[in-house]
């Protein structure tokens, strides 16, 4: 069983505003991962760390999107200008090595209104 | 862009018999395919994976193949139980990321 905590479990934002979401990755994994899930069950890659480091990250992270997992602390996603195609579930996974074994947590369900 | 197609988006068995779920990958640097398995209002769940050095793994009622020459690989559950209904999603991963297909609801009639 997945040990990844995410926090809020819901967040809901008007058009424009910030969202932002933290993880805690399982005790020992190194590398993590954020991924979106459509309502279509479409899943989009948004970022990966190791350590504290960017391992990866698609473009859109790089506009409306940051992320960091900075040591002992949580990692966040924050969008900073929320629109409405940003609504889905966010997942968080980590990982002990590479691409292997990715646990998800529960995921922040964003609703932009 | 690398895709995973996930070939059965429905899949209605009786309880007791066998399902399987195919997918496709397009990216043929990809040497990791994981199953995850998804119930109502829940995240994803590891259920099994497959690296690209083995063509077939088992873990109890589970059963991974993998053809890499077709770019193909699948997922069969044996003697299925009610409690197998969910959607399974299949992935690829491409470097450190994964790339999914888009579902299989899997539904076991008791």
């Amino acid at each position: 069983n997945s040990k990844v905590i995410q926090t809020p479990r819901y967040l809901v934002k008007g058009q424009g505003q910030k969202a932002k979401m933290r993880c805690i990755p399982e005790k020992g994994h190194p590398v993590v991962f954020w991924y979106q899930q459509n309502k279509n069950n479409e899943f989009k890659f948004l970022i990966n760390f190791q350590n504290q480091e960017v391992l990866q990250q698609i473009d859109m992270t790089e506009k409306r999107f940051s992320a960091e997992c900075p040591s002992n602390s949580p990692c966040s996603l924050e969008i900073q200008s929320s629109e409405a195609g940003d609504s889905a579930l966010y997942l968080c996974a980590s990982s002990y090595r590479g691409p292997y074994e990715q646990y998800f947590g529960p995921g922040t369900r964003l609703t932009v209104l | 862009g690398e895709k995973v197609e996930q070939h059965e988006s429905t899949l209605s068995v009786r309880e007791g018999d066998s399902a399987v779920i195919n997918c496709t990958y397009t990216d043929t640097a990809s040497s990791y395919f994981p199953w995850y398995k998804q119930e109502a209002g829940k995240s994803l769940h590891f259920v099994i994976d497959i690296r690209s050095n083995v063509d077939r793994k088992q873990s109890q009622r589970l059963i991974v193949l993998l053809d890499k020459k077709a770019k193909r690989f699948s997922l069969h559950i044996t003697a299925t139980q009610p409690e197998d209904s969910a959607i399974y999603f299949c992935a690829a991963n491409m470097g450190y990321k994964l790339t999914f297909g888009t579902g299989t609801s899997l539904l076991v009639d008791p």
